[in-house]
């Protein structure tokens, strides 16, 4: 169970282009996703935490413009990277959480490449 | 602020022996402790969550809470070298939605 599904697993486009991400909880309701970025040898850095209905809430220095987020359905958090830039290159990992107490579940994480 | 503290290793183990990851943290209102498991290029993995103190065994894996001491670890025993990976240590503060995560320590099991 609690299985997490992200799409795509990788993506190469080119500079200005928008990339959106899905993140879907395939066996369980869940009430907060989480988006992550991770950078090479480096540790999980959370970008945002949203809850189904609400809008998301972004960590500090996470231009929330830039990374859009979308939790419409307790099943279902899409991430949109607006006009991604080189710089945007990196691993994006999503988690779901059912309730509060429970442990968060990831998915396979994106593999995002802007040339 | 809330840390999580971990030691980045590379912590070397021979294969068959026991590897103890060890993690502490700085907020005693802390309720709820996960161990990941993250393989190179790939997404964290749960291994074992503990929510009070005392040894909570999953096959090979022990995690161990001491909240007087505000620490918590994880054993493994009989080391596989398919253990190698980086093990993340998460705590839930209470009254957060989130993870307060630890940078990690690098686990290699030597054949």
């Amino acid at each position: 169970g609690a299985v997490v599904s992200q799409h795509p697993s990788w993506v190469i486009c080119k500079s200005g282009t928008s990339v959106k991400i899905e993140c879907r909880s395939l066996d369980f309701q869940a009430t907060t996703m989480f988006w992550y970025r991770q950078f090479p040898k480096q540790s999980l850095m959370l970008m945002a935490t949203s809850n189904e209905g609400s809008k998301a809430t972004y960590e500090q220095g996470v231009e929330k413009d830039k990374f859009l987020i979308n939790h419409a359905s307790l099943t279902l958090s899409t991430l949109t990277v607006t006009s991604a830039h080189p710089e945007d290159s990196s691993f994006y990992i999503c988690s779901a959480r059912a309730l509060v107490d429970q442990p968060q579940h990831f998915g396979d994480g994106t593999r995002l490449s802007i040339l | 602020q809330k840390e999580v503290e971990q030691n980045s290793g590379p912590l070397s183990v021979p294969e068959g022996a026991i590897a103890s990851l060890n993690c502490t943290y700085s907020d005693r209102g802390s309720q709820s402790f996960f161990w990941y498991r993250q393989y190179s290029g790939k997404s964290p993995e749960l291994i074992m969550s503990i929510y009070s103190n005392g040894d909570k065994e999953d096959g090979r894996f022990t995690a161990q809470l001491n909240k007087a001491s505000q620490y918590v670890s994880l054993l493994i025993r009989d080391s596989q070298p398919s253990d190698s990976a980086t093990y993340l240590c998460a705590v839930k503060v209470d009254s957060n939605y989130q993870l307060i995560w630890g940078a990690g320590t690098k686990l290699i099991i030597k054949p």
